[in-house]
């Protein structure tokens, strides 16, 4: 079954902890994305990457840093949590930069306090 | 500074009937334009898209037309059924941003019974 996994569904911690969320894909997708949605905000593109050791900077990259180390793999790491990256974060992959068929993972709930 | 807006929070319709959701969007680079679909607990799911060179695309009870001197783009679903009560984001793309999608903040379509 093609499906993007994210791990955890749900994290709370501590201002300052490090802290990682892992996203994986099974479709060989070169496009991967991370995106937070926020009340009144929509989905903001974080990072993506188009392909290994390929990334880039979204919308909102301050707080967060990315890897692409293998192609199915694009985990989303915050060095230093702080409490405005509460948020609900969906991890993405594509076939196409176009996003069209994209897919995307269950969430992840965080809530730093 | 939101480039791409859907001014509706909510939009309530019978079954049966015609749902219409706007979107906005204020950069003129902007080429390629997508509906995503979302359900509580869910990652979203793409529904439909359009390219800048044409001003409606079809598929099934989904029509998407876009007004290109206007920046308005919107989404038809005719007819509308319960399982069709989801939150819709627009998103958009241009081509020279490579693979970064911006998103509106969604619209919550309730289909009433």
């Amino acid at each position: 079954e093609a499906q993007v996994t994210q791990n955890p569904r749900y994290l709370i911690t501590v201002t300052g902890k490090k802290l990682t969320v892992t996203c994986s894909q099974n479709m060989n997708h070169e496009y991967m994305s991370w995106y937070r949605q926020d009340p009144g905000l929509g989905l903001r593109q974080i990072y993506y990457s188009m392909n290994v050791e390929v990334t880039d900077k979204g919308d909102v990259p301050e707080g967060y840093k990315v890897s692409r180390k293998e192609k199915r793999n694009f985990p989303l790491i915050l060095e230093s949590p702080s409490p405005n990256q509460t948020s609900l974060y969906f991890c993405a992959s594509s076939l196409s930069a176009g996003w069209t068929e994209a897919f995307f993972g269950q969430g992840t709930r965080l809530t730093v306090v | 500074d939101q480039q791409v807006k859907q001014n509706s929070p909510s939009l309530s319709v019978q079954e049966g009937r015609i749902s219409i959701l706007n979107c906005d969007y204020t950069n003129s680079m902007f080429d390629y334009f997508l509906w995503y679909k979302k359900y509580p607990a869910e990652g979203p799911t793409f529904l439909i898209s359009i390219s800048s060179i044409k001003d409606k695309n079809e598929d099934g009870r989904f029509t998407v037309f876009l007004n290109k001197s206007a920046k308005h783009l919107s989404l038809h679903i005719v007819p509308s059924q319960p399982g069709d009560s989801a939150v819709y984001f627009c998103a958009a793309r241009a081509e020279t941003s490579g693979s970064r999608l911006t998103f509106g903040e969604g619209t919550q379509l309730t289909v009433n019974p």
